[in-house]
């Protein structure tokens, strides 16, 4: 069964520091470009960053460039977020999301998503 | 940056109506193009790519049409599970940007 699972969301203050993880099963890893999405409460989905299937490409939402960090781990299928100096508007449900090249890259598969919360 | 600006932002609508969300593009994106259905506590839903592609699984009731900067999901006749946010998102460049949302009610 094709899965995706975050983890690692939270309550965190702001300045502070919180990695999400994203791990996969169902279908090989190495294979995708991978990406995170939040979506804000009340907002709408904001794209965040996305990683290539070999993690030797990395693009970032201006709004977090210098602050986050995608990564991932082929060995582990499992996909990250390192999200440094956290501010109150980074608090949003974060989603991990495979891309798929053969769809004119839509993002097919999706995650449930994982709570973060910038308060003090 | 690509701007992607989805109308309505809200729809009130009754079950078996026929409604139309249309986005558009602030540049030419081609049929790069992609809609998604969302509702609170799941994971989005991939429904349309590549403009007009219906995604495996969806039902047929569920249409999509346009190119360049402008783009329509049609959803021909309502069922109770159809209520929800749907977005457009453009694939075009590496900034995937998402519209802002049509929230679909009864």
């Amino acid at each position: 069964q094709v899965q995706l699972v975050e983890s690692g969301g939270g309550v965190v203050q702001p300045g502070r520091s919180l990695r999400l993880s994203c791990a996969v099963s169902g279908f090989t890893f190495t294979y995708y470009t991978m990406h995170w999405v939040r979506q804000a409460p009340g907002k709408g989905l904001e794209w965040v960053a996305a990683i290539s299937y070999d993690g030797s490409n990395k693009y970032y939402a201006d709004s977090v460039k210098g602050r986050f960090t995608i990564s991932r781990d082929n060995s582990k299928n499992t996909l990250y977020l390192q999200m440094n100096s956290l501010r109150a508007e980074d608090t949003a449900v974060y989603y991990c999301a495979r891309e798929e090249s053969g769809y004119d890259f839509a993002f097919d598969i999706w995650g449930q998503g994982t709570m973060v919360t910038v308060s003090s | 940056d690509i701007q992607m600006t989805q109308s309505p932002s809200s729809l009130s609508a009754s079950v078996g109506d026929r409604v139309t969300i249309t986005c558009r593009a602030s540049q030419s994106i081609g049929n790069y193009l992609n809609w998604y259905q969302h509702t609170p506590g799941k994971a989005p839903r991939l429904l349309i790519y590549a403009a007009s592609i219906l995604h495996s699984g969806v039902p047929s009731r569920f249409s999509g049409s346009g190119s360049g900067t402008d783009f329509t999901l049609t959803i021909s006749s309502l069922l109770p599970e159809d209520f929800a946010t749907y977005f457009c998102q453009q694939t075009y460049d590496n900034t995937y940007t998402f519209g802002q949302g049509t929230k679909l009610e009864i």
